[in-house]
Formats: C-alpha cells, structure tokens, sequence
C-alpha cells in the first residue's frame, strides 16, 4: 500500500544552517506530496507541495522538488531560523502522513 | 475566515465516561478525518469521512466512533474511553478537487485517567 518514509529526528541545527529532511515514499499512479509544518502548541498547516513529477513546491525559504525516479520529496532550506523550529511532516495525497521529524534551531 | 474548529481543546476523564469531540469547518469540504498524534508514532488516521452519511475506518479506528449527518460536522465519539487512547486529536478537512491539500483543527488533548 502507499506509504511515507522520512527522517527520524530530532535535527539540531545553528541559525543559518542548510537544513534537509529525507523524505521518500511509495504508492500507485501519480500521487500529490506534501509538506506540512506544526508549530509548537498548533494543528498541522501547509508549508508547499508538488502535483506532479519534477515539479518544485517552495515557501518561506523552504523548497522540495518530486522526484519520480528516486520516489523522494526531500525538504530543504539554506538557511535555517529559531523561528523554523517545528514538527516537519511529509504526506502523500490526502490520508498518508510520515511519522514528522522535529527541527531545533539553536541561536 | 476559513477554519477548522475543534472543541474541547483540553479534556481530563476517567476510564469509561462516554465523549465526545466536535469537529467544525466553515469551507464546504467534502473529505474530513480524525488523526492522533503519539510520540514516536507521528500522526495516524483514526476516521475519514469522504461525504456526508460516508465514513471509514482509518489505521487506528478500534475505540472510536464517528458519524457525518452534516457536511460540517464530524464528531468523534469515544464510548468507553481507556488510558490507551491518552492523545492529541486532529480533525482536518479538505476538498474533493485532487491534489487539495487539508486544512486542520487546532487540536485537543485528551487524557484518560
């Protein structure tokens, strides 16, 4: 069945660190991925997502790119902040969620 | 403004005293789900509801109830709740229309003592 892989965290990183969270899955067909980030003390929000193959979801300084070929969405930032300190998840289509890595950025 | 309400959003009970937790969206979505979110486990899906009257068992449903009489609405319903189901809850929403992605509830946070 379809499933997401990523990362096991904790990360801890310094401001200004380049920051990638591994993310790879498996499914049928042509699946939409996502990124979602939760703050401390919030419900699950959008961070970006992809449609389709090599497309590239990015905001907020974050970016990951669909790739096909190595079924991975892989999250990236070049330079991380204090305030980018969150629960990072990944998800496939609608109901498929990676077990979320926790991101600590220290000043 | 466009959300998802979820109430209570802390609740202390004891083993086998019946709950139950709404779930609200303004947005006219046809897909909602619940989810619990567990140290270590990530986020699992307990229910999901494709339309109104049209529910299905997610990974974790053994414990729960749910129903979809409104379109708004998604309740979840603990009828005899154990310490096992200790938990941070999400209701989430979304739309139909592929690639949509879904919009969650604040969330709340459930102990059984």
């Amino acid at each position: 069945g379809d499933s997401v892989t990523q990362m096991e965290g904790p990360v801890t990183l310094s401001e200004e660190a380049f920051l990638t969270i591994n993310c790879t899955y498996t499914a049928t067909g042509y699946p939409s991925l996502f990124w979602y980030v939760q703050y401390p003390g919030e419900g699950l929000q959008l961070l970006l997502k992809a449609t389709k193959a090599d497309d590239k979801g990015s905001n907020k300084g974050f970016e990951a790119t669909y790739r096909k070929e190595t079924t991975s969405f892989h999250l990236e930032k070049g330079s991380v902040q204090v305030s980018d300190s969150a629960v990072y998840f990944c998800a496939l289509d609608k109901f498929y969620f990676g077990s979320g890595t926790k991101l600590n950025v220290k000043p | 403004e466009a959300q998802v309400t979820q109430n209570p959003r802390y609740l202390i009970t004891v083993t086998g005293k019946k709950l139950t937790v709404t779930c609200s969206q303004n947005m006219n979505h046809e897909y909602m789900s619940w989810y619990r979110q567990d140290p270590g486990l990530g986020l699992r899906q307990i229910y999901y509801s494709m339309n109104v009257e049209v529910t299905d068992k997610g990974d974790v449903p053994e414990g729960y109830k749910v129903s979809r009489k409104e379109k708004r609405n998604f309740p979840l319903i603990l009828e005899s709740p154990s310490p096992n189901q200790t938990s941070l809850y999400f209701c989430a929403s979304s739309s139909k229309r592929e690639n949509n992605e879904q919009f969650f509830g604040p969330g709340t946070r459930l102990t059984v003592l």
